[in-house]
């Protein structure tokens, strides 16, 4: 069965430092790989998405991910942290008529 | 574009209460669907739709019902609200369909807070 896993509850990290978010999928077939934020009393909002080419995407508000097949991997950085990044996270996968399965997220807390 | 609205923002319920929590898209998307989000559980899905008239079951469909008889509007009801139901509700919608259902971005609404007492 296709699923998405995020080991990681909570991740503090101190403002200005870089930033990495754990995700495994599985799935058969290359995966589209999302990841989401959710900022507190907010909907999920969309940072970045994969689903072919270059294994390393850009998103916004400075956030990347790679994409890592020998891993099953889809990890979430940053290179410096800001306070206002606080937030939850979440990772999904999907691909062809799967709908969209999503981690149980991450929550993230910056530490001034 | 206001995007995905949701309806109302909070609401308490007493056990065996109904009520309809209302969701609306303007995007014109195909797919629509309705998530709970529970501390620890992450985002489950309730119901999902493909088109109007078109509905299936998600991970967690006991106790509530969906129609879509529009392509801009997806209500979720609760026939008998439980304590287990207290949760917060998110519709989200995409261009997804058929073979592209997990393939495109999800917009979601601002979520629906609702308690059962």
């Amino acid at each position: 069965a296709q699923s998405v896993t995020q080991p990681d509850i909570h991740i503090t990290v101190s403002e200005g430092a870089s930033l990495e978010l754990r995700c495994n999928y599985s799935y058969g077939a290359t995966p589209y790989l999302f990841w989401y934020v959710q900022s507190p009393g907010q909907g999920l909002q969309l940072l970045l998405k994969y689903f072919s080419g270059d294994t390393l995407v850009q998103g916004i508000k400075g956030f990347e991910a790679e994409f890592k097949r020998s891993q099953s991997s889809f990890n979430l950085r940053k290179p410096s942290v800001h306070w206002s990044d606080a937030a939850e996270y979440f990772c999904a996968g999907g691909g062809g008529s799967y709908i969209p399965t999503f981690g149980r997220g991450t929550s993230l807390i910056v530490h001034p | 574009n206001a995007g995905v609205t949701q309806t109302p923002k909070f609401q308490v319920l007493k056990t065996g209460q109904s009520m309809t929590l209302q969701c609306a898209q303007d995007m014109n998307h195909e797919y629509m669907s309705w998530y709970r989000q529970d501390p620890g559980m992450g985002l489950r899905l309730i119901h999902y739709s493909v088109g109007a008239g078109i509905t299936d079951q998600g991970e967690v469909p006991n106790g509530y019902n969906v129609s879509r008889s529009t392509t801009e509007d997806f209500p979720l009801r609760l026939l008998s609200a439980a304590p287990s139901q207290t949760s917060v509700y998110f519709c989200a919608s995409s261009t997804g369909t058929g073979a592209s259902l997990g393939t495109d971005t999800q917009y979601f609404g601002p979520g629906t807070r609702l308690t059962v007492l």
